[in-house]
């Protein structure tokens, strides 16, 4: 079964700021989808970011990006210039094809102003 | 917005009830997938529906049971509640991208409050 682990529970950075998620992962698959979504104090779930296994470029939205190491099986998530609403829980879903999403834990981050 | 609807936003209920939450999917989209996101347990699938077949299950409860409609909305029904079940209940629906994969997209969600 495939896991997603994300080993910060909690982040705390300036207005800003650049700030890098973590998230690791265990799968035997090659070919899957791994995300990043955010949900805000107002609890609803918000795709922020998706990477393709099969692509070695990593995946670029705005201020967010993610370093894709597929040996390691690791997906960090750097978000620059950080603003108060990114403050929100993150969290990291692995998918394989049309299947479940597999979520870490999450991290709570905090920008603060 | 997502395009995903979901009703009613919030519940509270008894030991012991049943309810009833519905999810609206995106226009076009034909998956419905379930999750829990409970404190202790973060965010657990619970069911997928594509076309109106139930084509996954997860850590489903078999107090709980689910169906998707030929209008493709989806209903989860939970029944002989306990405090445990106390949770936030989100809906997904995914559409396909032109390379052939899936992104799904989110609902506001339902809190369920057992008491």
């Amino acid at each position: 079964a495939q896991t997603v682990t994300q080993s910060q529970p909690e982040m705390s950075v300036q207005e800003a700021e650049t700030v890098t998620l973590s998230c690791t992962y265990d799968t035997s698959e090659n070919n899957y989808y791994l995300f990043w979504y955010k949900q805000p104090p107002s609890r609803q779930m918000i795709l922020v970011i998706r990477q393709e296994a099969y692509k070695q470029q990593n995946a670029t939205e705005n201020r967010f990006s993610v370093n894709f190491q597929k040996a390691a099986k690791s997906f960090s998530l750097k978000i620059s210039d950080s603003q108060l609403g990114d403050t929100a829980m993150y969290f990291c879903a692995f998918r394989r094809g049309a299947q479940k999403l597999v979520f870490g834990q999450g991290t709570r981050l905090t920008i603060n102003p | 917005d997502s395009g995903v609807t979901q009703t009613p936003k919030h519940l509270i209920t008894a030991t012991g009830q049943r309810v009833t939450l519905r999810c609206s999917p995106r226009s076009g989209d034909l998956s419905v997938y379930w999750y829990q996101q409970s404190l202790d347990q973060g965010l657990q699938f619970l069911i997928q529906y594509y076309n109106g077949e139930e084509r996954a299950k997860g850590n489903i409860l078999e107090r709980f049971s689910a169906q998707q409609f030929p209008d493709l909305h989806s209903e989860l029904n939970l029944s002989s509640l306990e405090l445990g079940d106390s949770a936030l209940y989100f809906c997904a629906s995914s559409v396909r991208t032109s390379g052939g994969s899936e992104t799904q997209y989110f609902g506001p969600g339902t809190r369920l409050l057992v008491l």
